[in-house]
């Protein structure tokens, strides 16, 4: 069983939709990193969480500690949102550096 | 700043060829990690270095060399090319765990 999971795996959204992308982990944890990954390019940081909620324009992030669970919400989705999204943890008590990483939820938001 | 910086973009080897993709960062990170991402597996460690001149196996170690002479270099060694290396290779760096997490752009490698 994977220690991190994702879901929905694919999602598909139509323009000004509110879009839920979820993520469950089974390991203790220091913090929790929402990633983006649009096609063919790099890996940006959308969120570091430790506790409670972030808020950065459009986009939500909360995460449940006792539940092991975080969720990251897009508010007014739009076209440029599409890309891959990928939650990962860094493992309490593991390597300092090291992160544990879901296999990522693709959302495509149609105009 | 550059940031992570990260080349070659992409590589074509043969079976049995060794290379070395470079890593660069100029954010005094104490933390660098190599990480591979192939379809449908997520980022996968490689190796990983908590300073310089400390490195440790990650989850997919065999295959690959690294070293950490300077805190801005990490560089990853290809020994013998096998077309199961084939993937995408991304470098991070960071403060730790419990900190914002850089990437460099990737390197597309192909091994025929």
């Amino acid at each position: 069983k994977n220690e991190v999971e994702q879901s929905p795996q694919n999602l598909t959204a139509q323009e000004g939709e509110f879009i839920t992308i979820n993520c469950s982990y089974s390991v203790g944890i220091s913090a929790l990193h929402w990633l983006q990954q649009h096609p063919g390019g790099g890996i940006v940081s959308l969120f570091m969480l430790s506790s409670g909620k972030k808020k950065h324009g459009r986009l939500i992030a909360t995460i449940n500690i006792q539940e092991k669970h975080s969720s990251l919400h897009i508010t007014a989705s739009h076209p440029r949102d599409s890309a891959v999204y990928i939650c990962a943890v860094h493992h309490y008590g593991g390597s300092q550096g090291n992160l544990i990483f879901g296999k990522g939820t693709k959302l495509s938001v149609k105009p | 700043n550059a940031g992570v910086t990260q080349t070659p973009k992409f590589q074509v080897l043969k079976t049995g060829q060794s290379m070395t993709l470079q890593c660069a960062q100029d954010m005094n990170h104490e933390y660098m990690s190599w990480y591979r991402q192939d379809p449908g597996m997520g980022l996968r460690l490689i190796h990983y270095s908590v300073g310089a001149g400390i490195t440790d196996q990650g989850e997919v170690p065999n295959g690959y060399n690294v070293s950490r002479s300077t805190t801005e270099d990490f560089p990853l060694r290809l020994l013998s090319a096998a077309p199961s290396q084939t993937s995408v290779y991304f470098c991070a760096s960071s403060y730790g765990g419990i900190y914002e997490q850089f990437f460099g752009p990737g390197t597309r490698l192909t091994v025929l």
